[in-house]
């Protein structure tokens, strides 16, 4: 199967810093999608793009989708408590979802 | 809208055992996906079915099996239980015709075996 790589695997920042994360496959995908799960509860749908060198935005959330096909990144800007958790990246194969390893991501007040 | 409800939510079991997991969709989707979450291989993709049928397959052993009911609910079963199958094992939901990836995951049924 296909490889994806996303990094860093932890981060720990104090709150009202920026974070910057990304991911890396293999092959060119039409589809990346970027995932939080907060301890206790399953993912939750970030963020979707579905095209090259789109930029998407959901509040203090950035996404690219890499000009390549093969990267994407989520900035997080003025971070908060609440925005402790994992963050996955994913690509679709059809139906299924493969996901990245995963970002952990601490917030100190 | 309830979402994705997913029971039991913890369980124990012991090696050689079999379990059933239960899937409860939101309303109106008729997709359901299965994924196994552990510390060392991540979020996994286990089946998902789609109007009863099978749609698509992980790559997991035949122990793993599911299926859907007619009312879009959804089990899946491990049997022989293994110490490896100690997991988070989390089920998504989604609409038909909905943009690709966009699943909505329920809080997942935690299972330990002993």
């Amino acid at each position: 199967g296909q490889q994806l790589n996303q990094s860093p695997q932890s981060m720990f920042i104090q709150e009202g810093e920026d974070v910057s994360m990304n991911c890396t496959s293999s092959s060119i995908f039409n589809t990346w999608l970027w995932y939080k799960q907060d301890p206790g509860e399953g993912p939750v749908l970030l963020i979707a793009l579905y095209k090259a060198g789109e930029l998407t935005s959901n509040g203090r959330l950035t996404a690219q989708f890499g000009i390549t096909r093969k990267d994407s990144f989520l900035n997080i800007s003025a971070s908060i408590p609440s925005d402790v958790g994992i963050y996955f990246c994913a690509l679709t194969s059809g139906s299924r979802l493969t996901f990245g390893e995963g970002t952990q991501l601490t917030v100190n007040p | 809208k309830a979402g994705v409800t997913q029971t039991p939510r913890y369980l124990i079991k012991t090696r050689g055992q079999q379990v059933t997991l239960s899937c409860s969709p939101i309303s109106g989707h008729r997709s359901v996906s299965w994924y196994q979450q552990t510390p060392g291989q991540g979020l996994q993709f286990l089946f998902e079915y789609f109007s009863e049928t099978q749609r698509n397959k992980g790559n997991f052993p035949g122990r793993f099996s599911g299926r859907q009911f007619s009312n879009s609910r959804s089990e899946m079963n491990v049997s022989t239980l293994e110490l490896g199958d100690s997991a988070l094992y989390l089920c998504a939901s989604s609409p038909a015709g909905t943009l690709a990836g966009e699943l909505f995951f329920g809080e997942g049924s935690r299972l330990t075996v002993l």
